[in-house]
């Protein structure tokens, strides 16, 4: 069975562009938690998305989004980058009570 | 409608000091409850969890949390803080009809100072 994946692996962008990422969870998992985790720092919640409506946000701007679609994949959005959004950004499915991560999509901002 | 609240983003306690964070949760039936940490660089780690039974919970690493049904809460306390525990604390519910689910709260960021 395939884990929870996330593309791209490398994702280089310029400080004002959008960034899309997106994740692919577990089949049959209803849930997609997105997280950041930047340098140095530790895993800081960013969306969860059940059942193709988003339940809950963290303390991010607005201009991080996202949206779930009728399979379950998922998509971030950051609009307008900026050079602290570079960050590791992990994508996770839950079963169960165990939560499965993605290998995570390393965002730069140039 | 289901959610867990975790009103302190921030925490800053001295080492040694004892250490309280907070989760309040809201669900309509008797839920599971969780508390995780995830420091840098590392996956989340599971401390604790209550399904049924005694409402103090004992952990890993020294944790415990109390369940307080009237109060929907189940806040996780430490009685001293070690160096190591500055990380990022996640309370969660698990839903206990039709598929298990997780409802995680925002998290917690524990800062310790020597």
């Amino acid at each position: 069975e395939a884990g929870v994946t996330q593309s791209p692996t490398h994702l280089i962008k310029t400080r004002g562009q959008q960034a899309t990422l997106r994740c692919s969870p577990i089949s049959g998992h209803t849930s997609v938690y997105w997280y950041q985790q930047a340098l140095g720092l530790g895993l800081q919640f960013l969306l969860w998305y059940d059942e193709g409506e988003e339940r809950n946000r963290g303390n991010f701007p607005p201009r991080f989004s996202g949206r779930q679609f009728p399979n379950y994949s998922s998509e971030l959005n950051v609009n307008a980058l900026e050079l602290e959004d570079s960050a590791l950004y992990l994508c996770a499915s839950s079963l169960g009570f165990r939560v499965f991560f993605g290998q995570g999509t390393r965002l730069t901002v140039v | 409608a289901q959610s867990v609240t975790q009103p302190d983003i921030h925490i800053t306690v001295s080492e040694g000091a004892s250490l309280e964070l907070r989760c309040n949760y809201s669900y309509g039936a008797t839920p599971y409850l969780f508390w995780y940490v995830q420091s840098p660089g590392q996956g989340l780690q599971l401390l604790l969890k209550y399904f049924s039974g005694d409402t103090l919970v004992q952990g890993i690493k020294g944790f415990e949390a109390e369940f307080k049904r009237s109060q929907s809460s189940f806040n996780l306390r430490k009685p001293s803080v070690h160096w190591s525990d500055a990380a990022e604390y996640f309370c969660a519910v698990g839903t206990t009809s039709g598929t298990y689910k997780y409802i995680f709260g925002t998290g917690t960021r524990l800062k310790v100072l020597a």
